[in-house]
């Protein structure tokens, strides 16, 4: 089973606006990614939290990781239309599985 | 372009039959990941190689699955006599180790979709 639930499945913003995704997760963990997918495509990285970590920038995106809670969240400022997609949290501890949630789909309205 | 690739993109089958899917990683990424996504749902992990070795298998690989990386580079995915659930798409990725020390973070091909009918 999938370890890592993304809240809410679907949001729907106006350009400009910001978006917030929220992600738990089952077991104790080594480390957190993002992934962003479009419509039909493979996933691409956007940013990996460390169980040490607390909070992460990576350009407009702007990840909290609490361990207490098990959850996480991906913050993207000034979002574009460029941004409409599926984000997906990723948990992983060994390194050598890795579970996704349901993902997040995001529509961004130009 | 020297990301990962996954050949074919596409494929249509008949139930019963096999298929046989293939991944070219980023070359020197020794860890590679097998996935598989169906419609509305992130990625399932299947199976893991380090190098040539496969380290972990998902209970989701069952005896109809099988997935070998022989020299360490492509790695290649069968389904045998397969079932209209097998419908997904199967995603491979990689990841490197740079001087001792693992990269969790994974770089995805395209993805191989396939329908079994």
């Amino acid at each position: 089973s999938q370890q890592g639930e993304e809240d809410p499945q679907a949001l729907s913003i106006q350009e400009g606006e910001n978006a917030t995704m929220n992600c738990s997760y089952k077991t104790s963990i080594n480390n957190l990614q993002w992934y962003r997918q479009n419509s039909g495509r493979g996933l691409v990285h956007l940013i990996l939290i460390r169980s040490n970590e607390r909070e992460k920038h990576s350009g407009r995106l702007r990840v909290t990781l609490d361990t207490s809670k098990k959850s996480s969240s991906l913050l993207i400022t000034a979002s574009r239309a460029a941004d409409t997609a599926s984000y997906f949290c990723a948990t992983g501890n060994t390194g050598n599985q890795f579970y996704f949630g349901t993902g997040t789909s995001l529509t961004v309205i130009p | 372009d020297t990301g990962v690739s996954q050949d074919p993109r596409h494929k249509i089958t008949k139930r019963g039959q096999n298929v046989t899917f293939r991944c070219d990683p980023i070359s020197e990424h020794n860890r590679l990941y097998w996935y598989r996504q169906t419609l509305g749902q992130g990625p399932e992990f299947l199976t893991y190689f380090q190098n040539e070795a496969q380290l972990e298998k998902s209970r989701l690989l069952s005896d109809r699955f099988s997935a070998e990386r022989p020299k360490g580079s492509f790695s290649t995915l069968e389904i045998q006599r397969t079932e209209q659930g097998d419908s997904a798409m199967y995603l491979c990725a990689s990841s490197p180790n740079i001087a001792g020390v693992n990269y969790y973070e994974q770089y995805f091909g395209p993805g191989t979709r396939l329908t079994v009918t």
